[in-house]
């Protein structure tokens, strides 16, 4: 059972464009929602995360939205460039003793210059 | 600089041999974790490890084994009952109790020959 699914598989964006990446889940104990970056070759590496008490959390060009009825929440990249090109993972983990990250199958971005 | 070291960073491997993937942190982090990546998969949980001296079965456990014996190190065998072991395998590890500050190793991509 996928408990995170993330869409799309592939993205491509021009230079300066958004970029929109998708996660539903199904686990209404998760309460905690890492984005994750990763380069060819290299380990995930957390790009920003949010908590379901707030609809949306901002860091520079990053901004996470949090739709805690729908159960989703998604990634929107600004101004994207080159250097965001890379594969972006989402992640859940539930609160209390059990805080295993749970993954989706991850987003390959390809930003065109 | 503290991080997590995973080595080697390529590994090949003979059909029937296990092999053993190190995985060292000097993050003071109490749990640990082993994920494996593959193309379009995502990250599966391995194993994991909250505290020294015991550890758990994450979703994909069948053809690995862990060991635990020092806070820092968590090491990965690959069994010759691990059907498909060609992957990218990533450690990580976090502040025991929180999903927060996961941090990841850079990996060693395994190769059946």
């Amino acid at each position: 059972q996928q408990q995170v699914k993330q869409s799309p598989q592939s993205l491509i964006v021009q230079k300066g464009g958004i970029s929109i990446i998708n996660c539903a889940y199904e686990n209404t104990a998760f309460d905690y929602f890492p984005w994750y970056q990763q380069f060819p070759g290299k380990g995930p590496a957390l790009l920003i995360a949010i908590r379901p008490d707030v609809s949306e959390k901002k860091e520079g060009r990053f901004t996470i939205s949090f739709n805690k009825s729908a159960k989703q929440f998604s990634l929107h990249i600004m101004d994207s460039q080159p250097g965001d090109s890379a594969t972006y993972f989402c992640a859940a983990s539930p609160g209390g003793s059990n805080y295993k990250l749970t993954f989706g199958k991850g987003t390959l971005l390809t930003v065109n210059p | 600089d503290g991080g997590i070291t995973q080595s080697p960073k390529y590994l090949f491997r003979k059909e029937g041999q296990n092999v053993t993937l190190s995985c060292e942190q000097n993050l003071n982090h109490d749990a640990m974790y082993w994920y494996r990546q593959d193309p379009g998969q995502g990250l599966r949980l391995i194993y994991y490890s909250q505290i020294v001296n015991d550890f758990q079965k994450g979703d994909i456990a069948e053809g690995y084994s862990v060991s635990r014996e020092k806070k820092e190190s968590f090491p990965l065998t690959v069994t010759s009952a691990q059907k498909n072991p060609t992957a990218f395998y990533l450690c990580a590890s976090s502040i025991p109790g929180t999903a927060q500050g996961y941090t990841f190793g850079s990996g060693t991509r395994l190769t059946v020959v």
